[in-house]
């Protein structure tokens, strides 16, 4: 079966930094994303990995390790703003987008 | 580019009736998907359309769940009878071919149904 695995719900403080781990089991890997979903809108992209390795983009950076199943994403120098969910999704070997159940974040003064 | 169009926003019915979400992929996208959310599952696939041809719709709850797609420019899905466990957000999203997707899916803003 398909299982995508993260934690229901974060806390931190602004200006922190915080990982929100996620870890897959799927039929067959063609890429992982992570998308961020303010309340009431829709998710949006923030990062792509296929290969093993951290790929940064300003504050956020997310990681993979295809051997072990598991990602993170790293959020830096916390803002107000980044209170939302965050949402971990694999594409299988059919091409499908598999989400995670999300990890909602808020982010505390 | 609009992005991804679904209409409507909101939509409440009684239980029994029939509803319709509609959607508007990006032009040039030839994959669409639709996706129900709630907090207990997350984001579910129902069933994905290429070029306009359903190819899984192994995650469509039921008979009561039908998609359509008549052409590369709009799709439909459809609940008859509604139920009240049928209330969610439904998203359509629309994306290029996987090989040249880096940036997965786009969504639309929702359709918030709820059945009463």
């Amino acid at each position: 079966g398909q299982n995508i695995d993260q934690p229901t719900e974060m806390t931190a403080t602004e200006g922190a930094i915080v990982q929100i781990n996620c870890t897959y089991q799927t039929s067959g890997f063609n890429g992982l994303f992570w998308y961020q979903q303010h309340a009431g809108e829709a998710p949006t992209f923030l990062s792509y990995n296929v290969l093993d390795g951290l790929e940064e983009k300003g504050r956020f950076s997310s990681f993979l390790s295809r051997s072990k199943g598991y990602s993170y994403l790293l959020l830096k120098e916390l803002q107000m703003k980044d209170s939302a969910s965050y949402l971990c999704a694999v594409r299988d070997n059919t091409d499908k987008l598999i989400f995670g159940t999300g990890t909602r974040l808020q982010v505390f003064p | 580019d609009a992005g991804v169009i679904q209409s409507p926003r909101h939509e409440v019915t009684e239980m029994g009736q029939e509803v319709t979400l509609r959607c508007k992929p990006i032009s040039g996208h030839d994959y669409l998907f639709w996706y129900r959310q709630t907090m207990m599952r997350g984001l579910e696939l129902l069933i994905y359309f290429n070029n306009n041809v359903p190819i899984d719709d192994s995650g469509m709850p039921e008979d009561r769940f039908s998609a359509k797609m008549p052409n590369a420019s709009f799709s439909t899905l459809k609940i008859q009878p509604s139920e009240p466990r049928d209330s969610a957000v439904y998203f359509c999203a629309s994306s290029p071919p996987p090989g040249r997707s880096f940036y997965g899916y786009t969504f639309g803003s929702g359709t918030r149904l709820t059945v009463v």
